[in-house]
């Protein structure tokens, strides 16, 4: 779908390098979120943000830092990649406003593989 | 305890059946709830969202909430073979911009 593209789809990269994850958005959407999601863990939230520099952890933030420096990219950066972050990693976005616009719009993912 | 809990699944009927998902929530003030459709390999995708006590109709698509019991489900009429995909639960956290997923039960519709 148009209006959120994630970058790199695919990436395999060794341990204890670092590595950043792209998520770009069209809709200008305040809220940006990044969930890893594993086999019997559902989506997990990592960080997110709710406008331009301003971000907040998630249940799985350990090991991962977040940057928002424009309302259009959220920039996802493992510090030192361990195996435990191989995963798939998604993107949202939602506009946030009252009760009523709080879904979220996905992006098609990114899978991350530590070796 | 996890905060969204879902059936575990796998749910699996005949074409055409009535497949019922069902999900329960802890936070007492979540005010807006949601149901994802993942097909395998692929991003999650928004299908329904509640807000009101009651149901809620779109199409084969029924959404039921209960605040007072915290539950929310997801009823597909006359399922078809391409509604074979996960249902993932999601539930907005109150006063936080952040929704909490279940882990999501998998469908499975026989021809």
């Amino acid at each position: 779908d148009a209006g959120i593209t994630q970058s790199p789809r695919h990436k395999v990269t060794e341990t204890g390098t670092p590595v950043t994850l792209r998520c770009h958005q069209t809709e200008n959407h305040r809220y940006m979120y990044w969930y890893r999601q594993d086999p019997g863990h559902g989506l997990r939230l990592i960080h997110y943000s709710y406008g331009v520099k301003d971000t907040d952890k998630g249940e799985v933030s350990d090991g991962y830092s977040v940057s928002r420096s424009k309302t259009e990219d959220f920039l996802l950066t493992l510090e030192s990649a361990t195996s435990s972050q191989t995963s798939v990693y998604f993107c949202a976005i939602t506009p946030g406003q009252g009760t009523r616009l709080w879904g979220y719009t996905f992006g098609s993912g990114t899978r991350l593989t530590v070796v | 305890q996890k905060e969204v809990e879902q059936n575990s699944g796998p749910l699996s009927v005949p074409e055409g059946a009535i497949a019922s998902l069902n999900c329960t929530y802890s936070d007492r003030g979540s005010q807006s709830f949601f149901w994802y459709r993942q097909y395998s390999g692929k991003s999650p995708e928004l299908i329904m969202f509640i807000y009101s006590n009651g149901d809620k109709e779109d199409g084969r698509f029924t959404a039921q909430l209960n605040k007072a019991s915290q539950y929310v489900s997801l009823l597909i009429r006359d399922s078809q073979p391409s509604d074979s995909a996960t249902y993932l639960c999601a539930v907005k956290e109150t006063n936080a911009g952040k929704s909490t997923f279940g882990d999501g039960t998998t469908l499975t519709v026989k021809p």
